[in-house]
C-alpha cells in the first residue's frame, strides 16, 4: 500500500525559505489519477490546504499562499516537494503530504516546522 | 473561498451514546464532502467520502449524509478509540476547504 513520508528542516529563519520533501513508497507517483497535496497545521488549530500537483505537473495553489508557494514533482526519485518562501512565525506548523483524488489519503506522518530566528 | 462552518465546536458524550456533527458549506457542493478523524499527535485519518461512502476498514458506526450545503456524520454508539477531532472537508473547488473542527471528549 501507498506510504507517504516528509522530510526536511524542522527550523526555519524567518524570511528564508522552508522546503520540504514527501517520499512515496508502495506506488508510482506518475501512476494514475492522483493529485499530491500539502497540508498544514498550527498546533492546536485546524487544517490548511496549501497546493496540490498532478501527476502531469500541472499544479493549485491556496490563493492565500500562492505567492510564496512553489509544489513540484520528481518522478525519478517518486517525490514531491514544497517550497514557501519569505516566511514568518505564523507559518510554523505541522506540514503534512497527503494523496488526493475525491479526499486526502493516505497522509504522511507529518513533520513539525519552526519559524525562528 | 467555500466556508465550512462545523457545529459544535466541541461536545462531551458517554460511551454508547449517538453523536451527530454537523458540517454546512456556503454555497452548494453536491456531494463532494469527506470526514476525517485526528486523534491527539497524529494524522488526520479518511472516514467517509462523497459525503456517505464508508473509506474502507472503518467501523459501520460512521456514517455520514447529506448533499448541497448540509452534511451529518454520525456515530451511532459512541465507543472509547472514538474520542478525537473530526473535520469536514469540500472538494467542490479551489482552494479545497476545512471545517474548523469538533472535538469529541469524554463526559
Amino acid at each position: 500500500q501507498v506510504q507517504l513520508q516528509e522530510s526536511g528542516p524542522g527550523l526555519v529563519k524567518p524570511s528564508q525559505t522552508l522546503s520540504l520533501t514527501c517520499t512515496v513508497s508502495g506506488g508510482t507517483i506518475s501512476s494514475g489519477s492522483y493529485y499530491w497535496s500539502w497540508i498544514r497545521q498550527p498546533a492546536g488549530k485546524g487544517l490548511e490546504w496549501i497546493g496540490r500537483i498532478y501527476t502531469s505537473g500541472n499544479t493549485n495553489y491556496n490563493p492565500s499562499l500562492r505567492s510564496r508557494v512553489t509544489i513540484s514533482l520528481d518522478t525519478s526519485k517518486n517525490q514531491f516537494s514544497l517550497k514557501l518562501s519569505s516566511v514568518t512565525a505564523s507559518d510554523t506548523a505541522v506540514y503534512y503530504c497527503a494523496r488526493y483524488s475525491s479526499s486526502f489519503d493516505p497522509w504522511g506522518q507529518g513533520t513539525l516546522v519552526t519559524v525562528s530566528s | 473561498d467555500i466556508q465550512m462552518t462545523q457545529s459544535p465546536s466541541s461536545l462531551s458524550a458517554s460511551i454508547g451514546d449517538r453523536v451527530i456533527i454537523t458540517c454546512r458549506a456556503s454555497q452548494s457542493i453536491s456531494t463532494y464532502l469527506s470526514w476525517y478523524q485526528q486523534k491527539p499527535g497524529k494524522t488526520p485519518k479518511l472516514l467517509i467520502h462523497a459525503a456517505s461512502s464508508l473509506q474502507s476498514g472503518v467501523p459501520s458506526r460512521f456514517s455520514g449524509s447529506g448533499s448541497g450545503t448540509d452534511f451529518t456524520l454520525t456515530i451511532s454508539s459512541l465507543q472509547v478509540e472514538d474520542f478525537a477531532t473530526y473535520y469536514c472537508q469540500q472538494s467542490w473547488s479551489i482552494p479545497l476547504t476545512f471545517g474548523g473542527g469538533t472535538k469529541v471528549e469524554i463526559k
